[in-house]
């Protein structure tokens, strides 16, 4: 079983749908970060979190550090937020070193 | 722009070849990351560098060698690779390897026949 495990592993939505997309994890984190690969490979960091709610204009990113769970919603979703979105946690332990989801493939439709 | 370049961004190889990739950052950074992506499967590190010095490496094999000259420039050396090495690498850096924000490269596709 994976230290990270993220939900749903594949994601349709219609354009201007609520997404969720949810990360539960096993370890002790210090920080949380949520990035985004577009298909041929680059990956943007969204956010780092280690605490409540961070929002960057229509994503927003939440964090239950008792619960081990964190989501990655956007609101009024468009095509161009297609791409894998990668849940990865900094461990307490392990200075930067992080630990990955294995991903989540959002398909928005138009 | 990311700030993190890589090239070559595709590569087909034999398994009796030598390459390299290089990864070059223009963010100031001091930390230096190699990670591989193989279909299905998470991101796996494979190399840290901090401030020049490998400081992890994280059970990889002989036959993928890193460089590291500078805190701006990052080499793997790849030799007799194997099918199942075929990924993409992606490269990473961050102001020092301790806790901090990880900006990628858009990474370099390997195909090993």
């Amino acid at each position: 079983k994976n230290e990270v495990e993220q939900s749903p592993q594949n994601l349709t939505a219609q354009e201007g749908e609520f997404i969720t997309i949810n990360c539960s994890y096993s370890v002790g984190i210090s920080a949380l970060h949520w990035l985004q690969q577009h298909p041929g490979g680059g990956i943007v960091s969204l956010f780092m979190l280690s605490s409540g709610k961070k929002k960057h204009g229509r994503l927003i990113a939440t964090i239950n550090i008792q619960e081990k769970h964190s989501s990655l919603h956007i609101t009024a979703s468009h095509p161009r937020d297609s791409a894998v979105y990668i849940c990865a946690v900094v461990r307490e332990t392990s200075g930067s070193r992080l630990t990955f989801g294995e991903g989540t493939q959002l398909t928005v439709n138009p | 722009e990311t700030g993190v370049t890589q090239t070559p961004r595709h590569l087909v190889m034999g398994m009796t070849n030598k390459k390299s990739l290089k990864c070059e950052q223009h963010l100031g950074h001091n930390a230096m990351y190699w990670y591989k992506q193989s279909a299905k499967k998470p991101l796996e590190l494979m190399f840290v560098y901090n401030f020049k010095e490998q400081t992890e490496n994280n059970s990889v094999p002989s036959r993928f060698s890193p460089e590291c000259p500078n805190s701006s420039h990052l080499f793997l050396h790849l030799h007799t690779l194997q099918p199942e090495d075929s990924a993409l690498y992606l490269c990473a850096s961050s102001q020092t390897s301790s806790y901090n924000e990880q900006f990628f490269g858009p990474g370099t596709r390997l195909t090993v026949l």
